[in-house]
């Protein structure tokens, strides 16, 4: 069973559209992730999730937001793509720890391609 | 902002030799990992380094880290072709984890035959 699982895998769409990745987890985690890796490689938090608080990188364009209808899901909603969307996300999940040291697991990653 | 930085970013070596792969940090933190990726995959984590003085070793792969000087090495031995691959550090903040980890830009290591 795969513990972090996201849908689509890949995903090409026009400018302009609306997209949705979703995530899963089934580790019993209480935070989750979505990240990006652009083109270079360069991987960059996007959000962190628990069920009390979400952090947002500031750097995040608010066309991007997470959605969480329980704790295992954090869905990527996207609006008004854009060609520079085009990256590999990937959603990723951790159980906070006191004093740190958790490891966090990475989903497949989704192939997101604008055209 | 805390700022992570891998060198070398591309790496390629002979199969059987060693080399060193750096990750420097710039504030203070209590955690540190390492991933790997292979292409088209997702990441793999290797280690988590908690404290100074840290060592971990998995088969060829031996990781250390040093908060003081805000450093941490990861360490192939006697390479081996199957350790191709790019090589994250990542760095996590001091609250817990809420707001994920910084990554370094990443070593791509080519080990040939």
């Amino acid at each position: 069973d795969t513990a972090v699982s996201q849908t689509p895998k890949y995903l090409v769409t026009q400018m302009g559209n609306d997209k949705s990745i979703k995530c899963e987890q089934n580790l019993g985690h209480d935070t989750m992730y979505w990240y990006k890796q652009d083109s270079k490689k360069f991987l960059k938090i996007m959000f962190s999730y628990n069920n009390k608080e979400l952090i947002i990188n500031e750097t995040v364009p608010n066309r991007f937001s997470p959605k969480s209808p329980d704790k295992a899901h954090l869905n990527l909603h996207i609006n008004s793509l854009e060609l520079g969307d085009s990256a590999v996300y990937f959603c990723a999940s951790s159980r906070r720890v006191l004093g740190g040291g958790n490891t966090i697991y990475f989903g497949e990653g989704s192939w997101l391609t604008v055209v | 902002e805390l700022k992570v930085e891998q060198n070398p970013l591309f790496l390629s070596m002979q199969e059987g030799k060693n080399y060193t792969i750096y990750c420097n940090y710039s504030t203070t933190s209590d955690r540190l990992y390492w991933y790997r990726q292979d292409p088209g995959k997702s990441l793999e984590s290797l280690f988590v380094l908690l404290s100074n003085g840290a060592v971990k070793q998995e088969g060829r792969l031996m990781a250390s880290l040093d908060t003081k000087a805000r450093l941490s090495t990861l360490h192939i031995t006697a390479a081996v072709h199957d350790l191709s691959a790019t090589y994250f550090c990542a760095v996590g903040d001091s609250g817990g984890g809420a707001d994920g980890l910084t990554f370094g830009k990443g070593t791509h290591l080519i080990i040939q035959p």
